[in-house]
């Protein structure tokens, strides 16, 4: 069974004080894996997808990196805008749907 | 680009009622949409993937009498909730699939928020 833990699930930051976020996921073969953030009330908003175990993707203060076995999103020195809920999800192999973790929600003071 | 339109974004309706959600892809056409449903603090639960032309596909739990999906064209799917109850409240959230730079990427819409009085 498809499985996405993610961690923590709520992480409070300085302003500037850089972390990472951890997906950790069990899936019978792995066709992609994606992060979302998600603000309240609002839709998730696509950040990136990841394929392959070696694979790093970078965006802005983000930057997304892939193993067999999870997923590490790494934020930069980030800024208060940065606060947001931030979904994992994988999709398997010959599947269409999205299996999503709970999120962690981030929040980066002034 | 990919932007996915989700109206109304909050409805609020009497027990007994059926509340229409449409879901639109602006700037592509979708073959596959995808409903879900999210709780407070909780993540996104998929309640049925959505194919045009053609009957939604519906995840183990969900009520597919209940929960009435059409998907008439390329750009727009809809959810219709019938004979709402309170325990109906909820989020929610459609997303389209489509393919950019080889990659089948879903676009979310902002969502609805119903409450069932």
């Amino acid at each position: 069974e498809d499985q996405v833990t993610q961690s923590p699930e709520a992480l409070r930051l300085q302003e500037g004080e850089s972390s990472s976020l951890n997906c950790s996921y069990t899936v019978s073969g792995l066709r992609g894996l994606f992060w979302y953030r998600q603000d309240p009330g609002k839709g998730p908003e696509f950040l990136f997808t990841l394929y392959s175990a070696g694979e790093e993707k970078e965006k802005e203060r983000l930057k997304a990196t892939l193993t067999k076995k999870e997923s590490f999103l790494h934020i930069t020195a980030p800024k208060p805008e940065d606060s947001a809920t931030y979904l994992c999800a994988v999709q398997a192999t010959g599947a269409n749907n999205l299996f999503f973790g709970t999120g962690t929600r981030l929040t980066v003071i002034p | 680009g990919a932007v996915v339109s989700q109206h109304p974004s909050r409805v609020i309706c009497k027990s007994g009622t059926s509340v229409k959600i449409e879901c639109r892809s602006l700037d592509f056409q979708a073959t596959t949409m995808f409903w879900y449903r999210q709780f407070p603090k909780q993540s996104l639960m998929l309640m049925a993937t959505s194919n045009e032309g053609s009957k939604a596909t519906y995840e183990q739990g969900v009520e597919k009498d209940k929960f009435l999906i059409n998907h008439a064209s390329l750009t727009l799917s809809t959810l219709t909730v019938t004979s709402a109850h309170p325990e109906d409240s909820s989020f929610y959230i459609c997303s389209a699939s489509t393919r950019k730079r080889g990659q089948d990427i879903q676009y979310f819409g902002a969502g609805t928020r119903l409450s069932v009085l």
